[in-house]
C-alpha cells in the first residue's frame, strides 16, 4: 500500500477488556509515532519509535498503554484494562527522516462502553 | 517543556475575508514549526513548515522567535479552506532531543459562504 494503513477502523469493546490497535507503516519510513485524537484535547503524543534506537514512550498516559514495533515496520498499540477515558481515535504516522513530514494513517476510534 | 498553544478553538469567517490561525509555542531554543491540516473525511497532512518558507495553498507562517508565535494566515479565505488546523513544533534535529512532534490542540476555520 502506498501510505500509512491502521487496523482495526473501529473498535467497541467493554471497560476492563484488552484491545490491540496495529499500523503499518510506509515501507522503508524509519519513524513511527502514536498520538490520540480527542474533542478538546488536540493531538496527544503517546509514543515514537526511531530506528533501532529506544522509543520515547514519555507520551504513554498510564502503565495499561505500551507499544512495541517489530522488525523496524509494524507496531501494535496495546491498551490493558480499558477505561471510558480511554475512548478516542488512536493515530499512528511515519517519517522517512527524522524531523521529516509526518504521513498519517486514517486511525483507529476505539469506544469503550 | 516543549508546549503548543492554539487559544482558538473555532475561527469562523466569510469568504474573501482575511485569515489568522493563532499559534504560540514554549521551547528554550530554536524548534522546528509546522502547519498541518485535517480536512473532513481526510487524513491529517502538512501544510507548510518554517524552515520552506512556502506559500502552500494561499497560506503563509512567519517565526517570530520574540513573541514564540508562528500563526497561519491567509489573506482571502474560501470555502475549501474550511478544515482543523494543528500548528506543531519538534525539536532542532541537531539537538540531540528525540524528534517527536507536539500539537497544539487544533482550530477549526470554518469559512461561510
Amino acid at each position: 500500500g502506498a501510505g500509512v494503513s491502521q487496523s482495526p477502523s473501529n473498535k467497541v469493546t467493554e471497560k476492563g477488556k484488552d484491545v490491540e490497535l496495529r499500523c503499518d507503516p510506509i515501507s522503508g519510513h524509519t519513524a513511527l509515532y502514536w498520538y490520540r485524537q480527542s474533542l478538546g484535547q488536540g493531538l496527544e503524543f503517546l509514543i515514537y519509535f526511531q530506528g533501532n534506537s529506544a522509543p520515547d514512550k514519555s507520551g504513554l498516559p498510564s502503565d495499561r498503554f505500551s507499544a512495541e514495533r517489530t522488525g523496524g515496520s509494524v507496531s501494535t498499540l496495546t491498551i490493558q484494562r480499558t477505561q471510558q477515558e480511554d475512548s478516542a481515535v488512536y493515530l499512528c504516522a511515519s517519517s522517512s527522516i527524522p524531523g521529516g513530514e509526518l504521513f498519517f494513517g486514517e486511525g483507529s476510534r476505539l469506544t469503550v462502553l | 517543556a516543549q508546549r503548543v498553544t492554539q487559544p482558538e478553538k473555532l475561527l469562523s469567517v466569510f469568504k474573501g475575508a482575511p485569515v489568522e490561525l493563532k499559534c504560540n509555542y514554549s521551547y528554550s531554543g530554536s524548534p522546528e514549526l509546522f502547519w498541518y491540516v485535517q480536512y473532513s473525511r481526510q487524513r491529517l497532512q502538512l501544510l507548510l513548515r518554517h524552515i520552506s518558507r512556502e506559500s502552500i495553498k494561499g497560506f503563509t507562517a512567519d517565526l517570530n522567535k520574540g513573541e514564540t508565535s508562528f500563526h497561519l494566515k491567509k489573506p482571502f479565505a474560501q470555502e475549501e479552506d474550511s478544515a482543523m488546523y494543528y500548528c506543531a513544533l519538534s525539536p532542532p534535529l541537531n539537538s540531540g532531543a528525540t524528534n517527536k512532534l507536539i500539537f497544539g490542540t487544533g482550530t477549526l476555520l470554518a469559512v461561510q459562504p
